[in-house]
This record gives structure tokens, C-alpha cells and sequence, in this order.
């Protein structure tokens, strides 16, 4: 089953409205998950570190006041979409790593979020 | 920085075998991985290697890995319908941080 869980799946909201996205890790504590953003028919572009009790670590080009990041728990991570526009309209995927895990063995990804701003 | 690409579509007829191919810059990479993305959802793990590895099977999935030039390639044998979905090789140095490739949309025909 799934072990790290993304909520929810799906949204459709007016252009400035505020979305919060939720990841929870179900099976293990992580201290730090991960937010990408795939654009349609694109790859998957790494847009941040969420790190629990500190703040999160942004890619170039990503806005910080514009997604904030909240790691207040070992098991959940949210990312909330400030004033959304748009073209802000994409699929965010989390993942995370069981830290208890191997060197090497992969993290585990949420099911994704499909935002559209309409 | 490091760069990860793959070709972007592939079709095979179902009963064939498709080979997925990929390379990736970074020599240091030590964790390459496979993942599979129906549409609409998120990403399924496959498999992964180590890059002290140079061939890894798991059914009708077979890994190689060419460290020399830098080029993983996924097979998979007796494709079926369900297999068609997007195909992603992603590289990472120490399992956290990873780089994906573009995708491979792999279309299987009947």
C-alpha cells in the first residue's frame, strides 16, 4: 500500500484563491520531503526541501512567498499555493524518504495533486 | 549541472519487447532509477540500481547500466497494453535529491 499519502487529489478553484496541499508520510517519520511540479507532457522539476522544524530549501526560480512550505510534523509536509493564478495550474507530486531506509533505496511519491485555477 | 534525457516516445507492438533508453551527465550519480507514470497519477517505482551494478533483473524488467557512457536503459519483455504509460529514468548522488529525465511515452500496439 501506499506510504505516503497526497491530499487531495484534485482541484479546481477561482484564480486568487489560496490551495494547501497536503503530504503525509504513513509508515515512517521524514525529516525532510521533497515538492516537484510536472507541467503537461514535461518532466518533473524538483521545486523544493521541506525540512521538518526549519525552513524549506527552494530551487532557483521558485518563488517562496509564493509556495509556502510547512514541515511541522515528522509526518506531514504542505505546500500551500498562495493566490493562485493559471498559470500556476499544474500536477505537484511530494515525496519522501524513510531515513531508516539503505543508501540508495528510492523515496517514496505521493499519488500527485492536479491543481487548476480556472 | 547535471542532465538526464531520454528519447520521448516508443512504440512496440504488444508481445515485443521495448527497450527504454537513457542517459545522464553527472559520472558521480550512484543511484539511477526507473519510474512508470499512468496518466493521472503519480509515479510507480520500478526498479533501481546501484552504479557499482552493471545489469539488474526483476521479471520482465532488465536494467543495464553503462557507467563508462553514462547510458541506463530499461527492457522490458512481452510488453503488454498495460504497460504503455511514461517511462522516467532519474539519476541521484546520495538518494535524496534526484534529476529526472523528460519522460519516454511508451505506446504499446495491439
Amino acid at each position: 500500500g501506499a506510504v505516503v499519502s497526497q491530499h487531495p487529489s484534485r482541484v479546481i478553484c477561482k484564480s486568487g484563491t489560496s490551495v494547501k496541499i497536503e503530504c503525509r508520510s504513513l509508515d515512517f517519520q521524514a525529516t525532510t520531503m521533497f515538492w516537484y511540479r510536472q507541467f503537461p507532457k514535461q518532466s518533473l522539476m524538483l521545486m523544493a526541501t521541506s525540512n521538518e522544524g526549519s525552513k524549506a530549501t527552494y530551487e532557483q526560480g521558485v518563488e517562496k512567498d509564493k509556495f509556502l512550505i510547512n514541515h511541522a510534523s515528522l509526518t506531514l509536509s504542505t505546500l500551500t499555493v498562495t493566490s493562485a493564478h493559471p498559470e500556476d495550474s499544474s500536477f505537484y507530486i511530494c515525496s519522501a524518504r524513510d531515513p531508516a531506509a539503505k543508501p540508495g533505496q528510492p523515496q517514496h511519491f505521493g499519488d500527485g495533486t492536479r491543481l487548476s485555477i480556472l | 549541472g547535471e542532465d538526464v534525457e531520454q528519447s520521448l516516445f516508443l512504440s512496440v507492438r504488444e508481445g515485443d519487447s521495448s527497450v527504454i533508453n537513457c542517459t545522464y551527465t553527472d559520472s558521480s550519480s550512484t543511484y539511477l532509477y526507473w519510474y512508470k507514470q499512468e496518466p493521472g497519477a503519480g509515479l510507480q517505482l520500478l526498479t533501481y540500481i546501484f552504479s557499482n551494478m552493471d545489469m539488474k533483473q526483476d521479471q520482465r524488467l532488465t536494467v543495464l547500466l553503462n557507467k563508462k557512457d553514462k547510458h541506463l536503459s530499461l527492457r522490458i519483455a512481452d510488453t503488454q497494453t498495460g504497460d504503455s504509460a511514461i517511462y522516467f529514468c532519474a539519476e541521484s548522488l546520495t538518494g535524496q535529491n534526484f534529476v529526472f529525465g523528460p519522460g519516454t511515452r511508451l505506446s504499446v500496439l495491439p
